[in-house]
């Protein structure tokens, strides 16, 4: 069966420190991720998704980016941290037959 | 683009049936996701639809219109630990595969 991580659970950092989180995924091949970011009170937010290693689309312009240096690897950064980025990020997958879409348990960051 | 609208909230006796509806309008449709978060977890996958009709799963069914851009979510013999947020993504035509979610309905199950 898949499974999906993501750490850390919890972060807690400065404005204008970096970010780097990290989303991995067993037991699929060749899976499209997502990472989602979900702000107090409000809806999941698509932030970028990738088809393949090295193929990233953003859907929203702001100052962070995301990697997939590994089929079953996505790494969401910044390089400075802005207090709107506070939230709940989610990372999930989808499989080749689209019909399940999955998530991993999130990181919850709070910029202060 | 896509608008996609379900109630904020909802509540419900336990032992009930709740109805949870979702509407949208989109250029194009691949399928619809419903969802279940409970508060500070990440959302879990209920179903998936594409075709028109119920899908049954349990105590769980999700229907689909996709002509009148309607779905709901139903919920027999609720239990305490239904209450939850439950949302509601729709994915628009073009072989993205990119689901777009609405604000999600948050459901109370009183006893």
């Amino acid at each position: 069966s898949q499974t999906i991580h993501q750490w850390p659970a919890t972060l807690v950092q400065p404005v204008g420190s970096p970010l780097s989180l990290e989303c991995t995924v067993e037991g699929t091949s060749n899976p499209n991720l997502y990472w989602y970011r979900q702000a107090a009170g409000r809806g999941l937010q698509l932030l970028f998704y990738s088809v393949g290693i090295g193929q990233i689309s953003s859907e929203v312009p702001q100052n962070l980016s995301a990697s997939r240096p590994q089929d079953r690897q996505f790494i969401l950064s910044s390089k400075k941290l802005l207090l709107s980025d506070s939230g709940f990020y989610l990372c999930a997958w989808r499989g080749l037959a689209r019909d399940e879409q999955y998530f991993g348990p999130g990181t919850r960051l709070t910029v202060t | 683009g896509q608008n996609i609208d379900q109630p904020t909230e909802m509540t419900a006796t336990e032992g009930a049936i709740v109805q949870i509806n979702c509407t949208y309008q989109t250029s194009g449709f691949n399928g619809l996701f419903w969802y279940q978060q409970h508060a500070g977890e990440a959302p879990t996958f209920l179903s998936y639809n594409v075709l028109d009709g119920l899908e049954e799963k349990g105590r769980f069914s999700s229907f689909l219109s996709r002509s009148k851009g309607y779905s709901y979510l139903l919920l027999k013999e609720l239990q305490m630990k239904d209450s939850a947020s439950y949302l509601c993504a729709v994915e628009d035509g073009g072989g993205s595969y990119i689901p777009t979610f609405g604000r999600g309905t948050s459901l109370i199950v009183h006893p």
